[in-house]
């Protein structure tokens, strides 16, 4: 099937450890983005990706750093310096302007 | 500012109700799509609806461009259809890169 997969669902971080989401999606789309959830609110951007080897900051990019090695996989790495992780982490992939969802992974710091 | 708000916040209704949500936009947003995130935080595609109507069984949507607004219709209203319903568009010549409404928190009763 294609679509995007998202790993793990439920992540538990100790502080000042860093963390790695992963994000992967057969559909062949150019474009890859991370979106951060905080309870009640709406998505907000935090990388976003337009090809393999190039990506740019969205709005709320500080703690976090991603990779684009492959054009099917895009990871994005909580760090240590992100100050409140605790949130509902979605990725998508697009190739034209309209986006499709992975199931999100729930990352929260015990 | 880039704005995308959402009306109304929460909404409940009993089973077989219609109902209407509605997306107010500014100035620079474009390509607006419309998302169902369900009670396991995934978010699926109702509509990808720059302008126009579409209709998808009980759901339709219109978006009047000009106008900077765009609604969601729901008929028949089931329980099945609870959940947060989001807008969102890109803007300037972004693809893919989505600024979200906070969401309309929809509760159908049985």
């Amino acid at each position: 099937d294609g679509g995007i997969t998202q790993s793990p669902k439920y992540l538990f971080r100790k502080e000042g450890q860093n963390v790695t989401l992963s994000c992967e999606q057969n559909l062949n789309h150019d474009a890859m983005y991370w979106y951060r959830q905080d309870p009640g609110q709406g998505l907000r951007l935090i990388y976003y990706s337009q090809i393999v080897n190039d990506f740019q900051k969205g709005d709320i990019a500080e703690g976090y750093s991603v990779s684009r090695e492959k054009k099917e996989s895009f990871p994005l790495t909580v760090t240590s310096a992100q100050k409140n992780p605790t949130a509902f982490y979605l990725c998508a992939s697009s190739r034209g302007p309209e986006a499709f969802f992975g199931q999100g992974t729930r990352l929260t710091v015990v | 500012g880039i704005q995308v708000e959402q009306s109304p916040p929460d909404l409940i209704l009993q089973e077989g109700a219609n109902s209407t949500l509605r997306c107010n936009f500014s100035d620079s947003v474009n390509n607006l799509q419309w998302f169902h995130q369900n009670p396991w935080g995934q978010l699926i595609n109702l509509f990808y609806i720059p302008s126009g109507t579409k209709q998808n069984g009980r759901l339709s949507a219109t978006t009047v461009a000009t106008e900077r607004y765009s609604l969601l219709y729901i008929s028949s209203s089931q329980t099945t259809d609870s959940g947060v319903y989001f807008c969102a568009g890109n803007y300037g010549g972004s693809q893919g890169n989505l600024i979200f409404g906070k969401g309309t928190k929809l509760s159908v009763k049985p």
